[in-house]
Parts: structure tokens; sequence; C-alpha cells
């Protein structure tokens, strides 16, 4: 089975400073899926980026990125120029093989953005 | 744009009671998920469908069961609710299986409280 932790279960941030969230994950498998998803207060879950493990190339999506340490089992998620709207709770989330199953959620970083 | 939505934004029940919560997906997805959310456990699969009459347990499926005799629709059913299903339902969908990769879409949640 899957486990997924994220460590660090509040952290805040002036606006326009860069932060790093933490993500662990363990799994036996070779090929899978991980994934940033932003829950924003009271609103809907979406996703923030997604990284595939055979791919080498970290992801990037705007202000944001991920750090992929394939060996070390890490995944964490770098939000640059931070910005009000970026306060929210961010679960890293793990799938095997495709992406298309279940997915394996972290216990989440609640994250604040300080004016 | 891809909508799940849900039949309740909040509901209070009493303990015993019979629950439906339903879930309505507009995309034409053949995946759909139910998952709880709780404070410091993150979010866990209760059960998932990938097809119609099909469902498959997920992680925490005790006390809880499913319905999907249409597409888009996925119902979870608490046959006799207990206070420890206090909790944030979410419901989520996404395309299909045997594709590289389907983002999973979520719906706004359901604050379910067993009085």
């Amino acid at each position: 089975a899957q486990t997924v932790t994220q460590s660090q279960p509040e952290m805040s941030v002036q606006e326009a400073e860069t932060v790093t969230l933490s993500c662990t994950y363990d799994t036996s498998e070779n090929n899978y899926y991980l994934f940033w998803y932003k829950q924003p207060p009271s609103r809907q879950m979406i996703l923030v980026i997604r990284q595939e493990a055979y791919k080498q190339q970290n992801a990037t999506e705007n202000r944001f990125s991920v750090n992929f340490q394939k060996a070390a089992k890490s995944f964490s998620l770098k939000i640059s120029d931070s910005q009000l709207g970026d306060t929210a709770m961010y679960f890293c989330a793990f799938s095997p093989n495709f992406g298309n199953e279940k997915l394996t959620f972290g216990t989440g970083t609640r994250l604040t953005i300080i004016p | 744009d891809v909508k799940v939505t849900q039949s309740s934004r909040y509901l209070v029940k009493r303990t015993g009671e019979k629950v439906f919560l339903e879930c309505v997906q507009d995309m034409d997805h053949e995946n759909m998920f139910w998952y709880r959310q709780d404070p410091g456990l993150g979010l866990r699969l209760i059960y998932f469908s990938y097809d119609v009459k099909m469902k498959e347990k997920g992680d925490i499926p005790e006390g809880y069961s499913v319905s999907r005799e249409k597409k888009e629709r996925f119902s979870l059913i608490l046959e006799s609710a207990s206070t420890n299903q206090t909790s944030m339902y979410l419901c989520a969908s996404s395309l299909s299986t045997g594709q590289p990769y389907n983002e999973q879409f979520f719906g706004p949640g359901t604050r379910l409280t067993v009085l």
C-alpha cells in the first residue's frame, strides 16, 4: 500500500515571497503519478500540478513548480511570488500506473499568505 | 468546463437515519469517486466506480454503500448513520481508465453532521 506524508500542517508566508511545501511518499511501484491539489476556503478542490514518475524533468505551471526526487521519494511544491489567492489547503497525492486510479492523499498543509 | 455537483452543502441527520448523498457530473466521465475529508487525516477513498453498476471498495468502505444506476450520477449511502460519520464528503469524477492520465474533478463537498 502507498502512503503519502505531509509533515507541515500549517505554514504562512508574506505576499510575494516564495514558499515550499514538502511531501514524501512510499511505494514499491516503478511508474506512478504525483499531484498537488489546492482547496481554497469554502471552494472546490482543483489540480495545481502533476508529475509523471518516469519523467526526470520537474513539472512547472506558471508560479508553481515541483522538486521531484524519485530516489528519495520526495515531491515538494514551490510557489513563487505568492499571492493572497494562494491561501488554501494543499494536498499531495499519489496514483499508480496511468494515474486514473484512486488517489492516495496526504494529510494536507494549510498555507496562509499574509498581506 | 467540467461540473461536479453535490446535492447538499450542509446536512444534519440523526443517529440511525438512512442518508443519501448525491453526486452528478455533466461531462460524460466514466470514473466517479467518493472521499471523506477529516482534519489531520486528509482525504480517504470510500468507494469508486469505473462504469455504470460497477463499484470498487476504497480504503474505508465500512458503514457505507454506493449506487450508480446512471453514468452521470453516483450516490453514497449511509445505511444507519453514526456520529463517527460526521465529516466532509467529497465527490470526484475523471474521464476513463486506460488513458495516459485523466484529472479528477471535485465537487464542492457535503458537510454532514450526525447528531
